[in-house]
């Protein structure tokens, strides 16, 4: 089946460190990989996708590469700053004929302090 | 632009109350997800659409219904609400990308706090 396991938090960073959250995932198929962020209130929001392997995706400053050799989709930021402080999902889609079905991981929470 | 709006966004219900979530989006998206939240379990997908008139079941569908009669709407029922169904739900779109693969992001609502005393 389809999963999706990523480290467990909570990280708390100083501003301008370099962060880290790893996700690997379990997939039948070809899934699409994605980062959700969610901000303290608030619904989740995509941050990044990767829709193949050997795919970037990027935005704000993070990055993730889709490695299916490892299958993985570790999130990174070289700098973080207070506004990053959230909790990041990992996801997969998996292309189903009953549907785009998505799969979360449990969430890493981040606290970046100045 | 509205996207995903939920409603209610926050409700107190006492055991074997009733109730309904409303989820309405704009944007034409043919699928639709129900998904609970709780501490340290991530998201769950409870019911979801993949189109008008349809529904499926999820991970944790016990306890719950759902109703899709307008493409824009998806219900979320409890018929006799339980302490263990306190959490916060958040209703979701997304569109699928025929002849390619799907690769449709979710778009979410801001969430719904139910607590159940």
């Amino acid at each position: 089946g389809n999963s999706v396991t990523q480290m467990e938090g909570p990280v708390t960073l100083s501003e301008e460190a370099f962060l880290t959250i790893n996700c690997t995932y379990t997939a039948t198929g070809y899934p699409s990989l994605f980062w959700y962020v969610q901000y303290p209130g608030e619904g989740l929001q995509l941050l990044l996708k990767a829709t193949k392997a050997d795919d970037k995706g990027s935005n704000k400053g993070f990055e993730a590469t889709y490695r299916k050799e490892t299958t993985s989709f570790h999130l990174e930021k070289g700098s973080v700053q207070v506004s990053d402080s959230a909790v990041y999902f990992c996801a997969l889609s998996d292309q189903s004929n009953t549907g785009n079905q998505f799969y979360f991981g449990t969430g890493t929470s981040l606290t970046v302090i100045p | 632009n509205a996207g995903v709006t939920q409603t209610p966004k926050f409700r107190v219900l006492k055991t074997g109350q009733s109730m309904t979530l409303l989820c309405a989006q704009d944007m034409n998206h043919e699928y639709m997800y129900w998904y609970r939240q709780d501490p340290g379990m991530g998201l769950r997908l409870i019911h979801y659409s993949v189109g008008e008139g349809t529904t499926a079941k999820g991970e944790v569908p016990d306890g719950y219904n759902v109703s899709r009669l307008k493409k824009q709407n998806f219900l979320l029922g409890l018929e006799s609400a339980a302490p263990s169904q306190t959490s916060v739900y958040f209703c979701a779109s997304s569109y699928p990308q025929w002849g390619m693969r799907i690769t449709g992001e979710l778009f979410f609502g801001e969430g719904s706090r139910l607590t159940v005393l």
